[in-house]
């Protein structure tokens, strides 16, 4: 039952370009979404969040747009780096502390 | 600051031995937690705790027991591990209920043979 799906496994983008990384999730309780990054053998670290109340939370380079009603967010990357280059998690926090996760996209910006 | 710190990094065991991974945290964070992340599958809660003292079960919480008797510490038991527990560990921390930011531990590879 995964209730946060990230349904693109990977994504190549050319530097300074946009990214655009997807999630979709099904339980209409949760009430905060989160992405994470990703390097090999490292933890994942927060990137950017939104609350479930606004549609839209920009932070610099990146800025994460929520679609309730199509239960669809999104994460923009501009311009892409190579060194964001890495496993993007999107992850949805319902009241009950639960917290589920995406199966991860792995980006790739080329120089 | 350390962060939060996970020991050991890598682990071989058997099937139907018994270990504890272990977690600290110097932050002072109220809330723990414990993830296995597979491959397709994402990060998946185990167990996690609101404070000293209070633990539940999160996701996937089979075959594995927690405790936090101290703010700092949050290890993670495997009673009797099997091949199905092969998988990266994860221990995260969070300030509390209200910040949702997440701060994870480096991981552990464990495999079961």
């Amino acid at each position: 039952d995964q209730q946060v799906k990230q349904n693109s496994p990977s994504l190549s983008v050319q530097e300074g370009r946009i990214s655009i990384l997807n999630c979709d999730y099904t339980n209409s309780m949760f009430d905060y979404f989160l992405w994470y990054k990703k390097y090999p053998a490292e933890g994942p670290t927060f990137l950017i969040s939104i609350s479930s109340i606004k549609d839209k939370n920009e932070d610099g380079r990146f800025t994460v747009f929520l679609n309730k009603s199509a239960k669809h967010l999104s994460l923009h990357i501009v311009p892409s780096q190579p060194g964001d280059s890495a496993v993007y998690f999107c992850a949805a926090r319902a009241y009950n502390n639960d917290m589920r996760f995406g199966a991860g996209t792995r980006l790739t910006v080329k120089p | 600051n350390a962060g939060v710190t996970q020991t050991p990094k890598f682990q071989v065991l058997k099937t139907g031995q018994s270990m504890t991974l272990q977690c600290a945290q110097d932050m002072n964070h109220e809330y723990m937690s414990w993830y296995r992340q597979d491959p397709g599958m994402g990060l998946r809660l185990i167990h996690y705790s609101v404070g000293a003292g209070i633990t539940d079960q999160g996701e996937v919480p089979n075959g594995y027991n927690v405790s936090r008797s101290t703010t700092e510490d949050f290890p993670l038991r495997l009673l009797s591990a099997a091949p199905s527990q092969t998988s990266v560990y994860f221990c995260a921390s969070t300030r509390d209920r209200v910040s949702y930011e997440q701060y994870f531990g480096p991981g552990t590879r464990l495999t079961v043979t």
